[in-house]
C-alpha cells in the first residue's frame, strides 16, 4: 500500500468547513483513497472513499487531485463532535478484504 | 446494538499473567480483524480472519499472542504472559464480503479492550 503524508493537527472554527490534506504521491492506478475518523476512546470509523472522481456522502466530500498525488477531506461544517484523528490510507480495493495500514493521521480540534 | 462488541473494555493485570478479550462481530459479517493501538500511534494489524479460518498474521503477533474464531462467529485473542510492552488498545472489526443495496464492504470496529500490564 502507497504511503500517505498528513499534517500531525489542525484546527478548525465551529461551524467552519475543515479541510484535512493528505499527500500520496506514490499511489498506483488501482489504489483507492480511504478516510477514517478516531474519536477518543472509541474505534475508528468509516468515513469515504474514492478512484479518481470527487466523492460525496452525509459525512463528507473527498476532493482527489487530477494526478491523484493528493486529496482533501472536507466536512463542510464543523461540530464540536468532529473532533478527532482522522486518518487518509491508500490501499487497493481487493473485494472485501479490508486490512487497513493506518498511520499517525491528523487529529483535528473544533474550537467552539 | 448490532455493531461490533469487545469485552472487556478495560483489563489491568499483573505482568506474567494471561489475559483474554472476545469480540462478536456483526452478524452477517464472516470477516474479522484484530488490531493494536498504542498510545498516539494509528491501529496496527495483527490478525485476520475468514469465517474460522485464520488467513494472514503480522509479524507484531508473537508467540505469545494467539487468535481463535472457533465456529466463525465471535472471536477471541489471548495474551500469554503478558509484559508490560502489551499495554494497549486492542480494537476488533469486522467487514461483510460482499456489497450492494445498502450493504457496505467497509469494515466496522468495535470499541476496543484497553489493557494495563502493571
Amino acid at each position: 500500500d502507497a504511503k500517505t503524508t498528513q499534517p500531525p493537527s489542525m484546527d478548525c472554527a465551529e461551524g467552519r468547513a475543515a479541510n484535512l490534506p493528505c499527500n500520496h504521491s506514490t499511489i498506483s492506478g488501482n489504489e483507492y483513497v480511504y478516510w477514517y475518523r478516531q474519536i477518543h476512546s472509541q474505534g475508528p470509523q468509516y468515513i469515504i472513499h474514492g478512484l479518481k472522481n470527487n466523492e460525496t456522502n452525509e459525512m463528507a466530500s473527498l476532493i482527489i487531485t487530477e494526478d491523484r498525488k493528493s486529496s482533501t477531506l472536507i466536512l463542510p461544517h464543523a461540530t464540536l463532535r468532529d473532533t478527532a484523528v482522522y486518518y487518509c490510507i491508500v490501499r487497493g480495493h481487493s473485494g472485501g478484504y479490508q486490512k487497513v495500514t493506518f498511520g499517525t493521521g491528523t487529529k483535528l480540534q473544533v474550537i467552539p | 446494538d448490532t455493531g461490533v462488541s469487545q469485552n472487556p473494555r478495560h483489563k489491568i493485570t499483573k505482568r506474567g499473567q494471561n489475559v483474554t478479550f472476545r469480540c462478536d462481530p456483526i452478524s452477517e459479517h464472516n470477516r474479522l480483524y484484530w488490531y493494536r493501538q498504542t498510545l498516539g500511534q494509528g491501529p496496527e494489524f495483527l490478525t485476520y480472519f475468514q469465517n474460522e479460518a485464520q488467513l494472514e498474521k503480522s509479524r507484531l503477533l508473537s508467540d505469545r499472542f494467539s487468535a481463535e474464531r472457533p465456529k466463525g462467529s465471535f472471536s477471541t485473542l489471548e495474551i500469554q504472559r503478558t509484559e508490560q510492552g502489551d499495554s494497549a488498545m486492542y480494537l476488533c472489526a469486522s467487514s461483510s464480503p460482499r456489497g450492494g443495496e445498502g450493504v457496505s464492504t467497509e469494515a466496522f470496529f468495535g470499541q476496543g479492550t484497553r489493557l494495563t500490564v502493571v
